[in-house]
């Protein structure tokens, strides 16, 4: 039983460059939320999302970040002309179904997204 | 705001001790609240969820109390070892997601 996968673990960009953190949920789950950690900071959560669906993107930034789960395929958190503000570590977790309160959720390894 | 406060300062106890880190809350009225260990380099993991009618929850070496009057809750770790050391972060629900405190980092030492 695969848990949740995140690639790439390490993702080093240029200012101005786009940066693609990639997610595949555990077998069997089709919710998946997006959380930033920056450093000596808490987890925030960024998006979630259902297959083919953007449900809550509240915590994402308007300009320049975007977020898909396609039908096939892994869930995409995307940045374009990043900047150094932009340097932590992106969480991908994923659940069963869409009560988050009263079940865990299972997260990746992250990617740790380095600026320079 | 919601606001979820941890003790920001490290927690370093004796091995065998019993460690006990504590979760606050303001401007919230969760139905449940959970605790993760995260090591370093990793994602978080989910250890114990526990519901607002529940005063206390264990598994195995772990129990959480949930005080919804006091708005707090308690993580322990009775006989602790080494290789408990890490950071310990609760969360509570948030619309569609979980709000997590910072952490507390634990070190066990032998």
């Amino acid at each position: 039983n695969a848990g949740v996968m995140q690639n790439p673990r390490h993702l080093v960009r240029r200012r101005g460059q786009e940066a693609r953190l990639r997610c595949s949920p555990m077998k069997g789950h089709s919710h998946v939320y997006w959380y930033r950690q920056l450093p000596e900071e808490g987890l925030k959560f960024m998006v979630y999302l259902q297959k083919e669906n953007i449900i809550d993107e509240s915590g994402m930034p308007k300009e320049r970040f975007s977020a898909e789960f396609p039908k096939e395929g892994p869930s995409i958190l995307r940045i374009q002309q990043v900047v150094r503000g932009d340097s932590a570590a992106y969480f991908c977790a994923s659940s069963p179904n869409e009560r988050t309160s009263n079940q865990p959720q299972h997260f990746g390894d992250g990617t740790r997204l380095s600026i320079l | 705001s919601q606001k979820i406060e941890q003790n920001s300062e490290a927690l370093n106890i004796q091995e065998g001790k019993t460690a006990t880190l504590t979760c606050n809350y303001t401007n919230y009225s969760p139905a449940y609240l959970q605790w993760y260990r995260q090591d370093p380099g990793r994602g978080p993991v989910f250890l114990l969820l526990i519901r607002e009618n529940e005063k206390e929850k264990r598994k195995e070496r772990l129990k959480v109390t949930f005080d919804t009057t006091l708005k707090q809750s308690l993580f322990h770790i009775t006989a602790s070892q080494p290789a408990d050391s890490a950071t310990y972060l609760c969360a509570l629900d948030s619309g569609y997601a979980l709000n997590f405190g910072k952490g507390t980092s634990l070190l066990v030492t032998p």
